[in-house]
């Protein structure tokens, strides 16, 4: 089963919103990393939290983590529309098992 | 730092024909990953390397598949015979840790007729 489920599957925004996407995962996690994907590209690391944080920050970027609830939220703030593109998060399970495992994605579209 | 490098981008062949993927990983990192994306199953992991032996491969989905990493510096990714369902984008990723971020090559597009 997918261990990061992202939420909503679908977002469209203007520019200038900030843009929230969820996620969820199943089991106890080493950290939880997002990502995000542009048309026709690979994945590119955006950033990584580990399971004994709780928030971080990277330039309009902030990640949240609930290991209690098993959920993330990844904010975009003040979006322009080269945020245009599929976000995901990828759980890493820990434990000596290597490798991520990650949802489907958030498609977000910023309007310009 | 030239990134994962990963060819051919595109591939079309007939089905039953033989395909070879390549990746060429960030040099320094140990770890090697491939990855196929589809719109319905999202990204799945096929298999993983770590200082070029293969440590997990549960997720090749038959033995059609099969994927090799003879140095550092280079893996392949092999279908023998390919099938109109293996038609995807496979995606080579690379990390200095199993749990670190990984780096992604652009894919290689792969369509099977």
């Amino acid at each position: 089963s997918q261990q990061g489920e992202e939420d909503p599957q679908a977002l469209s925004i203007q520019e200038g919103e900030n843009a929230t996407m969820n996620c969820s995962y199943k089991t106890s996690i080493n950290n939880l990393q997002w990502y995000r994907q542009n048309s026709g590209r690979g994945l590119v690391h955006l950033i990584l939290i580990r399971s004994n944080e709780r928030e971080k920050h990277s330039g309009r970027l902030r990640v949240t983590l609930d290991t209690s609830k098993k959920s993330s939220s990844l904010l975009i703030t003040a979006s322009r529309a080269a945020d245009t593109a599929s976000y995901f998060c990828a759980a890493n399970s820990g434990g000596g098992a290597d490798g991520l495992t990650f949802g489907k994605g958030t498609h977000l579209i910023i309007q310009p | 730092d030239a990134g994962v490098i990963q060819s051919p981008r595109h591939e079309v062949t007939e089905m039953g024909q033989e395909v070879t993927l390549r990746c060429k990983p960030i040099s320094g990192h140990d770890y090697l990953f491939w990855y196929r994306q589809t719109m319905m199953r999202g990204l799945e992991l096929l298999i993983y390397f770590n200082n070029n032996v293969p440590i997990d491969d549960s997720g090749m989905p038959e033995d059609r598949f099969s994927a090799k990493m003879p140095n550092a510096s280079f893996s392949t990714l092999k279908i023998q015979p390919s099938e109109p369902r293996d038609s995807a984008v496979y995606f080579c990723a690379t990390a200095r840790g199993g749990n670190q971020p990984q780096h992604f090559g652009d894919g290689t597009r792969l369509s099977i007729l």
